[in-house]
This record gives C-alpha cells, structure tokens and sequence, in this order.
C-alpha cells in the first residue's frame, strides 16, 4: 500500500462550488504539506503544517483552506473554486530529514 | 527572478548516453539539495539528497554541488528509457519553515 495516499485522484467541477481534496499518510510523519504544480512553475506550496495544531500559509494560500484532522489526515480545501485553480496538487510529508514525501496527485479541472 | 532555475527542456537523448542536468540558485542560505524523479502522472519521487558542497553517488546516479557557484548538477551514466522523466531540483535551509524551493523541472527522454 502506498505511504501517502490523496483522494480523489481526477475532479472536475464548476466555478464556485466548494470542493475538498484529502489526503492520508501511514508513514507516521509529523509535517504535511500541500504544492499545487502548473506546466512552467513547478511545484508551490500552498500550506504545511508541523502538527495538529500547528498550520502555516506557503506561497499561494489565497483561496484555500486546510484542516489537519489527525496526525495522519491533511485535508484541502477551495471555497469556491475559479478556472485558474486548474492545476495538479500533490500532498507531501515530512520525517526527520529535509526530503519530502509525495503523494501521487489530484487533478483538478475547474470549468 | 526565481531563487532556482532550471532549464525546462525537454532534453532528447540515446540510450546509453551520459545526461547532465543542473540548476542555479540565487539565495546562499540553501544547504540542502535533492533531486526528484517524476515520470508522468505520478508524485515527484526522491532520488538523491546531498548536504552542503561535494558529490554523492549511487548507482548510475551522481549529484554534485558547488556551493561557491550555486550550481547543482545531477548526471545519469548508462542512460535508459526507463529514466525519461522530469527531474526536479529542490533545495531548503535550516530555520527556513522546513520549506523546499524547487526548480521548475527537466523533461528528459531516453531514446532507444
């Protein structure tokens, strides 16, 4: 079974409907994060989060929310989605050293 | 300008070939430096991790760093097709938020 796990891996929505993007990992890691990746700007992160109760904006945090359910549970989430949210957003985790971990994406198309 | 750049390609070469793929870095805080693999619809995956200046080598796979320069490189020796991938460069710093800076990535494809 793979370590870190997102769900759904294929979306298509509409502008303005509210949708959420989750994501699991059994590798017991702390840190989390979230990247969303576009064809010439490679991977930015959106949020990260050390702990439960410790959640921190990245780069691109404006239109998104997050919620950290469980040490194991990282959730994404957009308000009400726009066309230029189109993107592949991946889950990552964190152990004790710098290298991340990735999840195998989501693909979001918002019409 | 982006604190890491990185050549787009996409790089064509034949099996057997040598491959160099490089990134530059503008911020001198980075100590951190890896290398990602990640073949088409799939996560990025890791595939090398170096501290600080020198080389590391693991199988075909050799990253170097040059800190002085702020230059990092990854060569493929024996290239196979199964290595067309992006190769994605990332780099981080101690007390920088546990946060990764990547490059943009390196369409690479291994031609029979």
């Amino acid at each position: 079974d793979a370590d870190v796990t997102q769900t759904p891996r294929n979306r298509i929505t509409k502008t303005g409907k509210r949708i959420m993007l989750e994501c699991s990992q059994t590798k017991g890691h702390d840190r989390m994060y979230w990247y969303r990746q576009d064809p010439g700007l490679g991977l930015q992160l959106i949020y990260y989060s050390f702990d439960v109760k410790d959640i921190n904006k990245g780069e691109i945090s404006d239109g998104y929310s997050v919620s950290r359910q469980a040490q194991a549970k990282f959730s994404l989430s957009l308000e009400s989605a726009i066309p230029n949210q189109t993107a592949l957003y991946f889950c990552a985790t964190r152990g004790d050293t710098d290298t991340q971990y990735f999840g195998p994406g989501t693909r979001l198309t918002v019409l | 300008q982006k604190e890491v750049e990185q050549d787009p390609g996409p790089l064509s070469v034949p099996e057997g070939a040598i491959v160099s793929l490089n990134c530059t870095y503008s911020n001198s805080a980075f100590q951190y430096f890896m290398w990602y693999r990640q073949y088409s619809r799939k996560g990025p995956e890791l595939l090398m991790y170096t501290y600080s200046s020198g080389n590391k080598e693991d199988g075909r796979f050799t990253a170097q760093v040059d800190k002085s320069s702020k230059y990092i490189s990854l060569f493929i020796r024996d290239s196979q097709p199964s290595d067309s991938a992006t190769y994605l460069c990332a780099m981080s710093f101690t007390g920088g938020g546990n946060k990764l800076t990547f490059g943009t990535g390196t369409q690479l494809k291994v031609e029979l």
